[in-house]
């Protein structure tokens, strides 16, 4: 079964520094793996996708996130913050030997940025 | 904008009531998704249904149930509604509804029991 771990439910940097939100999944099949970003009051934006390409994967807004399959991770990362990053971030995970596209979701990190 | 409507946005009621939440999906888009999304919970798969036929289901309890209709717009009955049903539903939509293709959101309806 699909499963997303996201360690952290709260992280806070300061505007300028690193963004590392990290994520571990578990797959018994190769993994589809996405971050998304939930602003309040809206919906869930996709950041970017993980679809056995690059193991490195460039997204909007200056994120990437790396694959690691030794690690079963693929943790979020931002060079430097912006205030505009305030917000929930969520991992999930998509794929199963039928094919199925249903998402398990992490339980989401609350990013805050400290001016 | 992703493109996938769901209204209303807000809907209030009591319990036992019956309450119908809609999605249009993105243009072109044949696959949607319902999510549930609450503070206990987190998100949670629901239902899918790729042009007009159930494709997974998820956690979905009984009382509700969802169509997709022939212009693949879709929507989610909750019936009998409980307390705990207080949550933000999302509906997503994808292409064609395999693994690789991400899902697009929209941005909701929130349903408060009272």
């Amino acid at each position: 079964a699909q499963s997303v771990t996201q360690l952290g439910s709260h992280v806070s940097v300061s505007e300028g520094a690193l963004v590392l939100l990290r994520c571990n999944y578990s797959s018994s099949v190769p993994p589809y793996l996405f971050w998304y970003v939930q602003y309040p009051n809206q919906g869930l934006q996709l950041l970017l996708k993980y679809t056995s390409a690059a193991t490195l994967v460039k997204g909007i807004n200056g994120f990437e996130a790396e694959f690691k399959k030794s690690e079963t991770s693929f943790h979020l990362t931002k060079p430097s913050a912006h205030m505009s990053d305030a917000a929930e971030y969520f991992c999930a995970v998509s794929g199963d030997q039928t094919g199925a596209n249903n998402l398990f979701f992490g339980t989401g990190t609350r990013l805050t940025v400290i001016p | 904008d992703s493109g996938v409507t769901q209204t209303p946005k807000h809907l209030i009621t009591a319990t036992g009531q019956r309450v119908t939440l809609r999605c249009s999906p993105r243009s072109g888009d044949l696959s949607v998704y319902w999510y549930q999304q609450s503070l206990d919970q987190g998100l949670q798969f629901l239902i899918q249904y790729y042009n007009g036929e159930e494709r997974a289901k998820g956690n979905i309890l009984e009382r509700f149930s969802a169509q997709q209709f022939p212009d693949l717009h879709s929507e989610l009955n909750l019936s009998s509604l409980e307390l705990g049903d207080s949550a933000l539903y999302f509906c997503a939509s994808s292409g064609t509804g395999w693994s690789n293709q991400p899902q697009h959101f929209g941005d909701g309806t929130r349903l408060s029991i009272l």
